[in-house]
């Protein structure tokens, strides 16, 4: 079974800086798949930037990016020139591999409240 | 620009009562999925289908069922709504086939309150 653990229920930066929220995660497959999902105060869940657990480079989507340490099964979003607008929940998510019973599952971890100060 | 509908941002309904959550999507998507939203729980699985007629249950499936008579259209019943799933319910879409880069399409959300 996959697992994602955010130790961080809350998180606090100043705008302009960088920031990282941590995720790791647990699974004994080979071929997996890493979320970041954004979720606004108004609901809505905003894909961020994915890895492929064979992706050797890290992920990145304009100011986030995704420090990926496989060994170490954590998969870290960096933001850097933090935004007022960057204030969210924000969640790390692992796919299974493709085919089997997985039919596109994603598993979810407990979330990370980032807020940024002016 | 594709879209997940869901047919309600809040519901407020009495304890006991049917409720239906409707969830709409345009993309011609296989897979559905309805997730409840806790505080410090995250997003957690009721149900979902990867096909008309076709459903798996999810990690916490007690209280729901759901029905999907269409490609587009996947329904989240609460046989008799009890205060304890009064919760915010997310329902995604994804395409069949994406390998692990099954990227996940959210609706808006419904907060519901059963009181």
């Amino acid at each position: 079974a996959q697992k994602i653990t955010q130790t961080q229920p809350g998180m606090f930066v100043q705008e302009k800086e960088a920031v990282t929220l941590d995720c790791t995660y647990d699974t004994s497959d080979q071929s997996y798949g890493l979320f970041w999902y954004k979720q606004p105060s108004s609901g809505e869940m905003i894909f961020l930037i994915y890895q492929g657990s064979y992706d050797e480079q890290n992920a990145t989507e304009g100011r986030y990016s995704l420090n990926f340490q496989k060994a170490r099964k954590s998969a870290n979003l960096v933001i850097s020139a933090s935004q007022l607008g960057d204030s969210a929940m924000y969640f790390c998510a692992m796919s299974p591999p493709e085919g089997g019973t997985s039919y596109g599952k994603l598993t979810f971890g407990q979330g990370t409240i980032l807020t940024v100060h002016p | 620009d594709v879209k997940v509908t869901q047919s309600s941002r809040y519901l407020v309904k009495r304890t006991g009562e049917k409720v239906f959550l409707e969830c709409v999507q345009d993309m011609d998507h296989e897979n559905m999925f309805w997730y409840r939203q806790d505080p410090g729980l995250g997003l957690r699985l009721i149900y979902f289908s990867y096909d008309v007629k076709m459903k798996e249950k999810g990690d916490i499936p007690e209280g729901y069922s759901v029905s999907r008579e269409k490609k587009e259209r996947f329904s989240l019943i609460l046989e008799s709504a009890s205060t304890n799933q009064t919760s915010m319910y997310l329902c995604a879409s994804s395409a069949l086939g994406a390998g692990v880069f099954n990227e996940q399409f959210f609706g808006p959300g419904t907060r519901l309150t059963v009181l």
